[in-house]
């Protein structure tokens, strides 16, 4: 069984369009993270959410809009589309019970391309 | 949380020991020190993490320095399917923790045959 998963694992999209990623988890983990690895390769934080409460919010565009109906799934809203959001968005998981977190497990990656 | 040091690149030979340096001198006391990977087109990997004692799992060993200022990742038998990047991030225990991880740059490994 998959522990991450994203859907889809390919997005090819036109400048302007509003597009959603969804990443689910079951793992039975309390938090949930998004990630973007642009095309240097640099890996940032985005969002995550602990037992649906948004906790980390990083200096995102408000063009990107996190939602978190349960536990077990993060999805990525992102408006109007512009070329510099090509990039592959990872989505993590990992339980922060307790004070430890110790492993994030990370889904396969969703390659967002913006023509 | 604090700022880590990592070679670009390192190479090593199939099954010979790789050993990847991480230098983190500002790392303070509640701060456990930890190692990802990312093989090509793959998310990130957990490996190992440890505070101040030298770990080993089934992966790797981490061998911390007595001051906590630098540690070294070893791979025993590295493997062509060991070759990736390595991440050493350094992140806060407690109540504080939210989790977050940040990346450097981190190093790419090339285990070659």
């Amino acid at each position: 069984d998959t522990a991450v998963s994203q859907t889809p694992k390919y997005l090819v999209t036109q400048m302007g369009n509003d597009k959603s990623i969804k990443c689910e988890q079951n793992l039975g983990h309390d938090t949930m993270y998004w990630y973007k690895q642009d095309s240097k390769k640099f890996l940032k934080i985005m969002f995550s959410y602990n037992n649906k409460e948004l906790i980390i919010n990083e200096t995102v565009p408000n063009r990107f809009s996190p939602k978190s109906p349960d536990k077990a799934h993060l999805n990525l809203h992102i408006n109007s589309l512009e070329l510099g959001d090509s990039a592959v968005y990872f989505c993590a998981s990992s339980s922060l019970a307790g004070g430890q977190g110790h492993e994030q497990f990370f889904g396969p990656g969703t390659r967002l391309t913006v023509l | 949380d604090a700022k880590t040091t990592q070679p670009p690149s390192m190479d090593c030979a199939e099954g010979r020991a790789a050993n990847l340096p991480c230098n983190h001198s500002t790392i303070s006391g509640n701060e456990y020190v930890y190692w990802y990977r990312q093989i090509h087109s793959q998310g990130p990997q957990y490996i190992i993490h440890g505070l101040k004692n030298n770990e080993t799992n089934e992966m790797a060993s981490l061998i911390i320095t007595e001051d906590r200022k630098s540690s070294t990742l070893i791979l025993p038998h590295a493997t062509l399917r060991d070759t990736a990047v390595y991440y050493c991030i350094v992140r806060v225990h407690g109540s504080s923790n939210t989790g977050k991880l940040i990346f450097g740059q981190g190093t790419t490994l090339q285990v070659k045959p």
